[in-house]
């Protein structure tokens, strides 16, 4: 069965460093895709970027970066020069087939000014 | 402007009375799909559509029904509402398979069953 973990309940990081959130994944099919959704205080989901199983390079978008380590099944995000913007819950996801898209627990991230 | 809508956004109700949560989409997506909320549980999909008339069951698919007459919509709906049904709602569609492209959210349902 497919299954996502984020082992980090909340983290606490300062303006202008940069962060990695972790998420790791379990899976025995060799195709699947890899997702990072943002939700911030009103409750959205944002979607931030997008990892294919079978993509040779890591995804970038701005300041998100993926850190996909295959053999790991890992599929870090890294937020470089965070801004109190931020601050949100964030969500691992791994979509496989055609319909199922499962998530992880979320981490809840805070950016101290 | 390309969106998801829901309604309502807020509900609180009482045990049994049935209840729909719609669900709207304006970007001719074919799929379609149901998630809850829960503190320390992530979303957990209930439902999802890959196009009118063909639903199928996600992980926790109790409780609820959905239908799709029609590609836009795709309304949940609680029979006989528990407490524990208590939960932040989303719909969300996608243009291609859920499972390997981005999924658009809608603003969310917040349900209370008392």
């Amino acid at each position: 069965a497919q299954k996502i973990t984020q082992t980090q309940p909340g983290m606490f990081v300062q303006e202008k460093e940069a962060v990695t959130l972790d998420c790791t994944y379990d899976t025995s099919d060799p195709s699947y895709g890899l997702f990072w959704y943002k939700q911030p205080s009103s409750g959205e989901m944002i979607f931030l970027i997008y990892q294919g199983s079978y993509d040779q390079q890591n995804a970038t978008e701005g300041r998100y970066s993926l850190n996909f380590q295959k053999a790991r099944k890992s599929a870090n995000l890294v937020i470089s020069a965070s801004q109190l913007g931020d601050s949100a819950m964030y969500f691992c996801a791994m979509g496989q087939g055609a319909q199922k898209l499962v998530f992880g627990q979320g981490t809840r991230l805070t950016i101290n000014p | 402007e390309a969106q998801v809508t829901q309604n309502p956004r807020y509900l609180i109700t009482v045990t049994g009375k049935k209840l729909t949560v719609t669900c709207s989409q304006n970007m001719n997506h074919e799929y379609m799909s149901w998630y809850r909320q829960d503190p320390g549980l992530g979303l957990r999909q209930i439902y999802y559509s890959m196009n009118v008339e063909v639903t199928d069951k996600g992980d926790v698919p109790e409780g609820y029904k959905v239908s799709r007459k029609e590609k836009r919509n795709f309304p949940l709906i609680l029979e006989s509402p528990s407490p524990n049904q208590t939960s932040l709602y989303f719909c969300a569609s996608s243009l291609y398979p859920a499972g390997l492209y981005e999924q658009y959210f809608g603003p969310g349902t917040r349900l209370t069953v008392t």
